[in-house]
C-alpha cells in the first residue's frame, strides 16, 4: 500500500512569509508525528497527534509554529513569519498508535529554505 | 525529561563489526528502537527492544538493559551500504518517542 507522503518536497520562501506543509499518513494509522531535522543533526520532535486526544505540542519551538490534523488523516504544519533558522527538512511519520506500537513510517520530508 | 547519548561518529572497514552504544534517561520508559537514515533519505525502522536481552535481525542485533538504561546496536559483516546515520529512540508513556542525536557510521573498503 501507499506510504507516508509529504508535499511539497521542496519549498523556498522569503523571510517573513508563512508556509504550510502537508502530510498524508498511511491509511489506518492513528498516530502522526512531525519532526524537524537541520543539516547533519538528529531529529527534533515538534508535535504528536494520537487519535482524538489533544495533541502533544511540547516540541513546538515557538508560537509561530502550529499544526492541525483532520480526524485520523491529513495533517498540516504551518510556520508563520518564517525565519532563516527555520530552514531544515521537516519530516512526518505515522504509526498504528496502538499500545505497544512503536514502528514509525516516515515520509520523504519537505526541505524548507528561508532566504 | 528525556535525554539520550550516543557517539557522534564511528569508522570501520568492510567486514568488520561495529557496536553503537546508547544510554538514556527517560521517564515512563517502555522500549528502545533503532532507525537507519542514509544521506538525503528518510529514517527507516531497524529494531525494537521492549524487554532486556538481545534481538537479532540478520546482520543487525540490538540489546537492551533496563536496569542500566543502556542499549546497543551491533552491525556485523559491515557492507558499504551500511554507511548511514543510526538513531536510538526511546518510547515512553503515551507513545512519546524521543530520538538521539544519531551516530554516523562510515564504512571504508
Amino acid at each position: 500500500g501507499a506510504g507516508v507522503s509529504q508535499s511539497p518536497s521542496n519549498k523556498v520562501t522569503e523571510k517573513g512569509k508563512d508556509v504550510e506543509l502537508r502530510c498524508d499518513p498511511i491509511s489506518g494509522h492513528t498516530a502522526l508525528y512531525w519532526y524537524r531535522q537541520r543539516l547533519g543533526q538528529g531529529l527534533e520532535f515538534l508535535i504528536y497527534f494520537q487519535g482524538n486526544s489533544a495533541p502533544d505540542k511540547s516540541g513546538l519551538p515557538s508560537d509561530r509554529f502550529s499544526a492541525e490534523r483532520t480526524g485520523e488523516s491529513v495533517s498540516t504544519l504551518t510556520i508563520q513569519r518564517t525565519q532563516q533558522e527555520d530552514s531544515a527538512v521537516y519530516l512526518c511519520a505515522s504509526s498504528r498508535g496502538a499500545s505497544g506500537s512503536y514502528e514509525q513510517y516516515f515520509g520523504p520530508g519537505t526541505r524548507l529554505t528561508v532566504t | 525529561g528525556q535525554s539520550l547519548e550516543q557517539p557522534s561518529e564511528v569508522t570501520a572497514v568492510e567486514g568488520a563489526i561495529v557496536q553503537i552504544n546508547c544510554t538514556y534517561q527517560t521517564s515512563g520508559f517502555y522500549g528502545l528502537s533503532w532507525y537507519q537514515q542514509h544521506d538525503g533519505g528518510a529514517p527507516t525502522f531497524l529494531s525494537y527492544n521492549g524487554l532486556d536481552g538481545l534481538e537479532e535481525t540478520g546482520r543487525f542485533s540490538s540489546f537492551l538493559s533496563r536496569s542500566d538504561s543502556y542499549g546497543y546496536l551491533l552491525l556485523q559483516e559491515l557492507q558499504m551500504k551500511d554507511s548511514a546515520s543510526y538513531f536510538c529512540v526511546t518510547q515512553a508513556a503515551g507513545n512519546k518517542l524521543t530520538f538521539g542525536g544519531g551516530t554516523r557510521v562510515l564504512v571504508k573498503p
